[in-house]
This record gives structure tokens, sequence and C-alpha cells, in this order.
């Protein structure tokens, strides 16, 4: 059972416009959200991160949405670069501090920045 | 440079023979894990290490798997008998303050 979904595959967008990347989740004990960065043959890049007492948090053309009601997740990056195209994971814990259990993932989205 | 090192990056094998990627911190962390990502799904847990001590394992971690990590330092994760099911990128990471996770290059298996 995936406590953790990303039900777009892929996702194309323009260079210069923005991306927006969604994620859900069923477990309503995740408390610490954050989103990965993957290219091809590399391990995931952390990105940025979100804690639940946020709905919002920035880091320069990141952005990252949590809507606890809804649990759901959003990522924006303005302006998109050709850069970014990678593969988008979503991953939660239940414990801000770092637990036992690590990281639970959604199984990405293949971001694709076309000229 | 995520501050962690795996070797080898790359590992063809037949299978039924043993295999073992290691995993080095540059600096002392006290947190370690080992993640698994086969194509098309994100990485999923394997096991956690705080320093010396394995105190978590995943169900999807068979007895033909094992850990360790001797001196809290570097870790090292052997799979016996090898099976083509067990192709696949092993990750290790490193635990950061807030609970992020910081992931080395990978360990890639492939058996034939």
């Amino acid at each position: 059972d995936q406590q953790v979904k990303q039900n777009s595959p892929s996702l194309s967008v323009q260079e210069g416009r923005i991306s927006i990347l969604n994620c859900d989740y069923t477990n309503s004990m995740f408390d610490y959200f954050l989103w990965y960065k993957k290219y091809p043959a590399e391990g995931p890049t952390f990105l940025i991160s979100i804690s639940s007492i946020k709905d919002k948090n920035e880091d320069g053309r990141f952005t990252v949405f949590l809507n606890k009601s809804a649990k759901h997740l959003s990522l924006h990056i303005v302006p998109s670069q050709p850069g970014d195209s990678a593969v988008y994971f979503c991953a939660a814990s239940e414990y801000p501090g770092g637990g036992a259990d690590g990281l639970t993932f959604g199984k990405g989205t293949h971001l694709i920045i076309q000229p | 440079d995520t501050g962690v090192s795996q070797d080898p990056r790359h590992k063809i094998t037949k299978r039924g023979q043993n295999v073992t990627f290691r995993c080095d911190p540059i600096s002392e962390h006290n947190r370690l894990y080992w993640y698994r990502q086969t194509l098309g799904q994100g990485p999923e847990f394997l096991t956690y290490f705080q320093n010396e001590a394995q105190l978590e394992k995943s169900r999807l971690l068979s007895d033909r798997f094992s850990a360790e990590r001797p001196k809290g330092s570097f870790s090292t994760l052997e799979i016996q008998r090898t099976e083509q099911g067990d192709s696949a990128m092993y990750l290790c990471a490193l635990g950061g303050v807030y609970g992020e996770l910081f992931f080395g290059e990978g360990s890639r298996l492939t058996v034939l």
C-alpha cells in the first residue's frame, strides 16, 4: 500500500514557466515532508522540506506548499530551467528529527523542461 | 559532494554469487541508512544504524541480506546467493540534523 503517491509519472514544462509537482499521502502520522531530485545514475539530492506546522516553505526558485487537511503537498519551481529536468521524489516521515524508519518515498515524477 | 562515498558504483554478477557493497561517510555521522531503488520506484528503506547498532530492518531485507557497521564508521551490505530480483540501485544515506537524508551516488547491481 503506497503511503506516498505521485500520480503523474511525467510532466513536460516550457523553459521559463512554472513547474508544479504534486504529491498525496495517506498516513496522517506523517509530520515532515521533503522533496528530492534525481539525475540518472546518481543518488537522490535533497531539495527542500517542510514540517507540518507550516503551510509553505521557500528556497530560491523552489517553494513547497502543504495542505494537511487534504493530505497534499506540491513543489513549485519558478522559473523552470533546463537543468531542472530530472526525476523528483516526494518523501515523508513521522519524525521531524529523523527516525529509525527513515523516509517513505513516492514513485517519482519525471520533469522534462522543454527549450 | 554529499559526504558519502559508495563502492563499487556498478557490479555485474551471476545469479548465486555473493556481493558486498561499501558505504564510507566522509565525516562522523550517527545515523546511517541503506535503501534500495528499482526501476520506476522510489527508494525503499532496507535498514538503519545508529552508530554501530543496527536498530531497524525492513521486511524487504531477507535472510540473504546482511549489513554491518563496525565501529560506527563505514558500513557494508552483503547479499548472498544473489537472484535476478536483487538487481537494483543500493543507496547509502546519512541522517541530517532535521531528519533529511543525504544519499551517496549508489551502487548499481546487475544480476545475470
